[in-house]
C-alpha cells in the first residue's frame, strides 16, 4: 500500500520569509514518482514538479525548490521569499510503477500574510 | 503537457437529481480519471474510466451512483446520481497520456446539493 503524510495542515508566514512544505511517504515499489501540485482558491490542481525515485538531486525553479531523500522517504517543498501569491493548498502525491494512479497526501493550507 | 476542460464548472443542483459532468481532453490519452475532493480534504479516487468498457470503481464508489463512460480516448462523463448534500464536492478529471508523463487534471466542477 502506498501513503502520503503531510503532517502541517496549514502554515502562516509573512511575505517574504522562507517555508518548508514537509512530505514523508510510504511505499513498496522500487521505481516510483513523486509530486507536488498546487491548488490556489480557485480550485484548479497545477502541476508543479516529477521526481522519479533514481533521480535525488535536489531541483530548484526559480523561488521553488525541492529535497528528495530517498533515506528518510522524504519529499520536501520550499519557498523561498514567499509571496501573497503563493497562498494556495499544495499537496504531495506519490505514483507507483505502470499505469498506477496517484495517491495524494491530505495537503497543506500555505497563508502568506502581506 | 494536456489540457483538459470540464463542464459545468459549477451547479447548483437540488436533492434527488442528477448531474452529468463531461471531461474533454484536447489530445489523445492513455487513461482517464475522476476524482472527488470534498469541502477542505484531499482528493479521493473515483474511478479509472476506461475506453470502450466499464470503469474500475475504488473501495466505496459504485456503479449506480456514479456510471461513468469513456466513448473514446479523448472524452469521458461522471454522473452523480440521485444527489444528497453529502455529494457537495469539487469533482475533477484528470488524464495521463502513458505511464511515464505527469498526470493533469480539469479545472473540476464545483457541485453543491441543496
Amino acid at each position: 500500500a502506498q501513503k502520503v503524510t503531510q503532517a502541517q495542515t496549514e502554515i502562516s508566514v509573512v511575505e517574504k520569509e522562507d517555508v518548508t512544505l514537509d512530505c514523508v511517504y510510504e511505499t513498496r515499489d522500487t521505481t516510483y514518482y513523486l509530486f507536488w501540485y498546487k491548488q490556489p482558491p480557485s480550485g484548479e490542481l497545477v502541476f508543479l514538479i516529477r521526481r522519479n525515485s533514481f533521480d535525488e538531486q535536489n531541483e530548484i525553479s526559480g523561488r521553488y525548490s525541492w529535497n528528495f531523500q530517498k533515506s528518510t522517504s522524504s519529499f520536501n517543498f520550499t519557498i523561498t521569499a514567499s509571496q501573497v501569491v503563493d497562498s494556495a493548498v499544495y499537496f504531495c502525491a506519490l505514483k507507483g510503477s505502470g499505469y498506477s494512479t496517484l495517491t495524494f497526501g491530505k495537503g497543506t493550507m500555505l497563508l502568506v500574510s502581506p | 503537457s494536456a489540457v483538459i476542460s470540464q463542464k459545468p464548472s459549477r451547479d447548483i443542483c437540488q436533492r434527488g437529481t442528477s448531474l452529468t459532468i463531461q471531461c474533454q481532453v484536447d489530445s489523445q490519452v492513455t487513461m482517464m480519471f475522476w476524482y472527488r475532493q470534498q469541502p477542505g480534504q484531499s482528493l479521493t479516487l473515483i474511478a479509472t474510466a476506461n475506453q470502450g468498457s466499464e470503469a474500475t470503481y475504488e473501495s466505496g464508489f459504485v456503479i449506480d451512483k456514479f456510471p461513468i463512460s469513456r466513448p473514446n480516448l479523448t472524452f469521458s462523463t461522471l454522473t452523480v446520481s440521485n444527489m444528497s448534500p453529502e455529494d457537495s464536492s469539487i469533482y475533477l478529471c484528470s488524464a495521463i497520456r502513458d505511464v511515464n508523463n505527469e498526470q493533469f487534471f480539469g479545472p473540476g466542477t464545483r457541485l453543491t446539493v441543496l
